[in-house]
Parts: structure tokens; C-alpha cells; sequence
């Protein structure tokens, strides 16, 4: 299986700062590879395909980049409604596999 | 907009069968693959498997000797068996959609919860 290793795993950050979560699968995965948010209570909703493809409805201060092993997900401008958990996801092969996430936290 | 549902007894008791339906509403479950996904504190989020509408299926090899995931195209319904179940198959359970154009899980259910426990 191709494991999916986040950094950092919580991360607190001000109001309006830029911040990136990164990802690194153990082999590569050319740029198949997503990001999602997760708030509590709620399903995973996907903000990135394709490593660098932004989702359809997902407001353009996510972003995200990278291919081969090292991924990142970058927030341009953190607000109160950023706060969740974030994931990666690998689907360059089966079995599909997650990042641990990211908790995401106000300063 | 598309919808998805997960349906299915919240308590199973160890050794049983867990059983979950996920509807879709909004869309046809043709052509597109659905997979089921769950997620504990502890492991986090793991992929179950996927089905196509046609029938062909993929399990993760950590769950193949237990997992059976079927499709009703006439009820646009898959569903979720996972056999001989212990404490450590409590999770919440999430059926997902597999975009056509991104490849990714773009539709999720709300998710349920299924405890293990006599």
C-alpha cells in the first residue's frame, strides 16, 4: 500500500496568514492525489483534484501543487470558516489510501 | 443536486454481519463507480472498495475476506456486507462517488455510525 504521511498533523494559525499542510506519498503518484476539508460532524468535502485542480464551488484561496511524492495544500488568507481538518488522498492505484490530517486551529 | 444516503442498523453484535445501503438520489447510479469508505479515531479514514454500476468490484486487502459490496441499479441502491465483525469495525461509515471528470470522490453521504458491541 502507498502510505500518506501529512505534516504537520495540527497547525494553529492567525486570521488572515498564509498556511500550508504538506504530503508525501511513499512512492510516487504522478498527480493523482486530492485534498479535502472536513468540519466536525460533517462528510470529507473535496477542495483539489489532480493535485493542482481546483473542485468546482471551492473559493480560489486554496490551492494546491506538487506531483510525484511531495504534495502541498496551501490556504492563501486563513479565516474563522477555514478551521477543519484536512486530508490528502492518493488514487494513483488500489488500495487508496489517506493522510492522517492536518487539525487545523485558530490562533 | 446529486444526493447520497447511508441506511443501516446503528449496533451490531461481534462475530454478525454489518449491513449498509447507500441511496442515490438526483442522478443515476449509472455509469459511475461508488465506493464505501470508514473512518475511526484511530486508523482515520480508510477505503473499503468500490463498485461500477455493472457489477465489478475492488477491496482493499485488508478488509477482502470479510467485504461484499453489491449494486441495485432498479433501487439506484449499493450496499456494504462486512462479516465476522469485532469492535475494531466501529467507525463511521461514508458511501462516496468516483468523478468521471476528476477521478476523485466528489459526493459523499452524510455518513452513519455502526458500533460493534454485545
Amino acid at each position: 500500500d502507498i502510505q500518506m504521511t501529512q505534516s504537520p498533523s495540527s497547525l494553529s494559525a492567525s486570521v488572515g496568514d498564509r498556511v500550508t499542510i504538506t504530503c508525501r506519498a511513499s512512492q510516487g503518484i504522478g498527480n493523482y492525489l486530492a485534498w479535502f476539508q472536513q468540519k466536525p460532524g460533517k462528510a470529507p468535502k473535496l477542495l483539489i483534484y489532480a493535485a493542482s485542480s481546483l473542485q468546482g464551488g471551492v473559493p480560489s484561496k486554496f490551492s494546491g501543487s506538487g506531483s510525484g511524492t511531495d504534495f502541498s495544500l496551501t490556504i492563501s488568507s486563513l479565516q474563522p470558516e477555514d478551521i477543519a481538518t484536512y486530508y490528502c488522498q492518493h488514487y494513483n492505484s488500489y488500495p487508496i489510501t489517506f493522510g492522517q490530517g492536518t487539525r487545523l486551529e485558530i490562533k | 443536486q446529486v444526493q447520497l444516503q447511508e441506511s443501516g442498523p446503528g449496533l451490531v453484535k461481534p462475530s454478525e454481519t454489518l449491513s449498509l445501503t447507500c441511496t442515490v438520489s438526483g442522478d443515476s447510479i449509472r455509469p459511475y463507480y461508488w465506493s464505501w469508505i470508514r473512518q475511526t479515531p484511530g486508523k482515520g479514514l480508510e477505503w473499503i472498495g468500490y463498485i461500477f454500476y455493472s457489477g465489478s468490484t475492488n477491496y482493499n486487502p485488508s478488509l477482502t475476506s470479510r467485504v461484499t459490496i453489491s449494486v441495485d441499479t432498479s433501487k439506484n441502491q449499493f450496499s456494504l456486507k462486512v462479516t465476522s465483525v469485532t469492535a475494531a469495525d466501529t467507525a463511521l461509515y461514508y458511501c462516496a462517488r468516483k468523478s468521471h471528470s476528476s477521478g476523485a470522490f466528489d459526493i459523499w453521504g452524510q455518513g452513519t455510525m455502526v458500533t460493534v458491541s454485545s
